[in-house]
């Protein structure tokens, strides 16, 4: 079946503007999360969105981002006033559930470029 | 504060040889630990895990090893095959955590020459 997917697979933006980044998980996925990865570091987490519940903003870097998810389907990443520490590569990954028990699935990634 | 380190940025290996790839962490509480491949505009993917009631857990050419009194890990690939070449991810985490408490360490690319 299809994995996750993601759109745009590139994004160069000025400062100051505002990007969205979207995220397609795997059906069926209740779980659906999004990292940040900045050039030689790690995968930095952001939120999670799990079912129904409230989202885990607790990895959101500061009040210029945002994520909302529409049911158990789709996610879109917003990145208001964009700043060149924006600059980063952004993924999704979804999965059956939050424990580390069920395999997560990652999509290839948005590359952002703030200019 | 690095919690999961990979001190090895890059590693070359022979076809047919063993790959090693090493992964130590600071925090006691990481009881869980994963390790991930990435091919190049690719997303991570999962390779194989390891819970710390186990020292060793093999999955057909990898194998991963915990020593928890070191607070390490590794992971090995043995025959290494040139599709092996890709950035290889370690991660650990609370069991009861789930994947908002994985902390990702930052990658080691390995190259399998033919």
């Amino acid at each position: 079946g299809a994995g996750v997917s993601q759109s745009p697979s590139n994004k160069v933006t000025e400062k100051g503007k505002d990007v969205e980044l979207r995220c397609d998980p795997i059906s069926g996925h209740t779980a659906l999360y999004w990292y940040r990865q900045r050039l030689g570091q790690g995968l930095e987490f952001l939120i999670y969105f799990q079912g129904n519940s409230a989202p885990d903003k607790s990895g959101l870097p500061s009040d210029r981002f945002s994520a909302e998810r529409t049911g158990e389907s789709v996610s879109t990443l917003t990145i208001q006033r964009t700043q060149q520490e924006d600059s980063a590569v952004y993924l999704c990954a979804s999965s059956l559930g939050l424990s580390v028990s069920y395999e997560q699935y990652f999509g290839p990634g948005t590359r952002l470029t703030v200019t | 504060d690095q919690q999961v380190k990979q001190n090895s940025p890059s590693l070359s290996v022979q076809e047919g040889r063993i790959s090693i790839l090493n992964c130590d962490y600071t925090n006691s509480m990481f009881d869980y630990f994963l390790w991930y491949k990435k091919y190049p505009a690719e997303g991570p993917t999962f390779l194989i895990s390891i819970s710390s009631i186990k020292d060793k857990n093999e999955d057909g050419r990898f194998t991963v090893f915990l020593n928890k009194s070191a607070k390490h890990l590794s992971l090995h690939i043995v025959p290494s095959q040139p599709g092996d070449s890709a950035v290889y991810f370690c991660a650990a985490s609370p069991i009861s955590g789930g994947y908002q408490k994985v902390t990702f360490g930052i990658g080691t690319k390995l190259q399998v020459i033919p």
